[in-house]
């Protein structure tokens, strides 16, 4: 098992440039997300997925877009960038409907927007 | 609004115990997780807690009292390699993960 596998690890993007960050998990698990972590604050969750077909926003939202046509894959699409969304982005996945069921993260994708 | 408290940093030796505290408000509660976070890399999962007491895995054990609203993760023996970020997580009453900002763990040998 390969787990939660992210890419790019790292990007770099001008202002108003779009992109995708692809995930993608072989565990069979229901629910996906997207955190972003910044210095000095907790992951914050930007889009989420409980199963196929079915995506709903988190915290922070604007900006970015999430599609889950397959259980495997949660691709982000960063629609215009801004140095903003510079951070360090995290897809994670568990099983669904199960409390104690923990996240597991993929490697990150350290995006950079000048 | 919802909010989870841990020191920012914390210094120990190797081979001591080093306790790191996590208090949290939060509007209902279903869980605590702790996650380990070494520097670059991704939260790797530590514990889970959801009744009150302790629950111990190895040299590390985590403690959680619902009506003070606080957990601590006790490391024990520790070791240059704990040396991280560790994470305090919360599922509130809508079964959404609330993060504490994270407490990074510095061992000096």
């Amino acid at each position: 098992n390969a787990g939660v596998t992210q890419t790019p690890k790292f990007q770099v993007l001008k202002t108003g440039q779009s992109m995708t960050l692809q995930c993608a998990q072989d565990m069979n698990h229901e629910y996906m997300s997207w955190y972003r972590q910044d210095p000095g604050m907790g992951l914050r969750l930007i889009h989420y997925s409980v199963g196929a077909g079915i995506t709903d926003q988190g915290e922070v939202p604007n900006g970015y877009n999430v599609s889950r046509s397959t259980t495997e894959d949660f691709p982000l699409r960063l629609l215009s960038a801004a140095p903003s969304q510079t951070s360090v982005y995290f897809c994670a996945s568990s099983h669904q409907g199960e409390n104690n069921s923990p996240l597991h993260f993929g490697n990150g994708t350290r995006l950079t927007v000048t | 609004g919802q909010n989870i408290d841990q020191p920012t940093e914390m210094t120990a030796t190797e081979g001591a115990i080093v306790q790191i505290n996590c208090t949290y408000q939060t509007s209902g509660f279903n869980g605590l997780f702790w996650y380990q976070q070494h520097a670059g890399e991704a939260p790797t999962f530590l514990s889970y807690n959801v009744l009150d007491g302790l629950e111990e895995k190895g040299r590390f054990s985590s403690f959680l009292s619902r009506s003070k609203g606080y957990s601590y993760l006790l490391l024990k023996e520790l070791q240059m390699k704990d040396s991280a970020s560790y994470l305090c997580a919360v599922t509130d009453s809508n079964y959404q993960l609330i993060w504490g900002a994270g407490t990074k763990l510095i061992i000096k040998p």
